[in-house]
């Protein structure tokens, strides 16, 4: 079955510790996403990209990082520069479809903690 | 930058009631999707509209796109337990694959 895997699942980290995030699909889709949830909020985004080594910061870059080596894998770093990592990250990935608008398909997402 | 914004944050009704969800952007919208992420799970696609004007029909969910492409609503018809979990709309500008998420309504419905 083609779809978005997210791992791991649950995560723990220290305070000043980087953590990546892995996401990959294998859906064959150009755009790949990353948003962050917050409790009781709406989806905030992070990093996009439309092609393979090419990416786009969304409005809460600051304290993040990707790459885009592969079409399939787009991982995120949560850097020590984040003040407030503890989230819900939710990995996307989207096709051109018919009339321009691209569906997102999202993966079952990461919860990181920081303690 | 772009805003999306959604009314009301939350709902709670009585199982049979309807319920809508508004959502309004701070700019121009070439394209508007509305997603449903039930409690615990991932935002999965209902719907896009396109046009402006359109409105668009699921069972008990009817979608609008208003006539500016700046703002939209979803009604749920007589809503059932299954309904719950948190409705998302999200808007895309012109020549770009960047899409910017309302904040959500997050319905509950009481049997």
């Amino acid at each position: 079955d083609g779809g978005i895997t997210q791992s791991p699942k649950y995560l723990f980290r220290k305070e000043g510790q980087n953590v990546t995030l892995s996401c990959e699909q294998n859906l064959n889709h150009d755009a790949m996403y990353w948003y962050r949830q917050d409790p009781g909020q709406g989806l905030r985004l992070i990093y996009y990209s439309q092609i393979v080594n090419d990416f786009q910061k969304g409005d809460i870059a600051e304290g993040y990082s990707v790459s885009r080596e592969k079409k399939e894998s787009f991982p995120l770093t949560v850097t020590s520069a984040q003040k407030n990592p503890t989230a819900f990250y939710l990995c996307a990935s989207s096709i051109t479809g018919a009339s321009g608008a691209n569906v997102l398909t999202f993966g079952a997402g990461s919860r990181l903690t920081v303690l | 930058g772009q805003q999306v914004m959604q009314i009301p944050q939350y709902q709670h009704v009585q199982e049979g009631e309807d319920f809508t969800t508004y959502c309004n952007s701070s700019t121009t919208l070439s394209n508007i999707q509305w997603y449903k992420q039930r409690p615990g799970g991932h935002p999965v696609f209902l719907i896009q509209l396109v046009k402006s004007g359109e409105v668009k029909k699921q069972k008990r969910l009817t979608f609008q796109f208003g006539e500016a492409k700046k703002n939209s609503s979803l009604h749920i018809t007589a809503t059932q337990t299954t309904d719950v979990g948190t409705y998302f709309c999200a808007g895309s500008t012109s020549g770009t694959y960047k899409y910017i998420f309302g904040t959500g309504t997050r319905l509950k419905v009481l049997a």
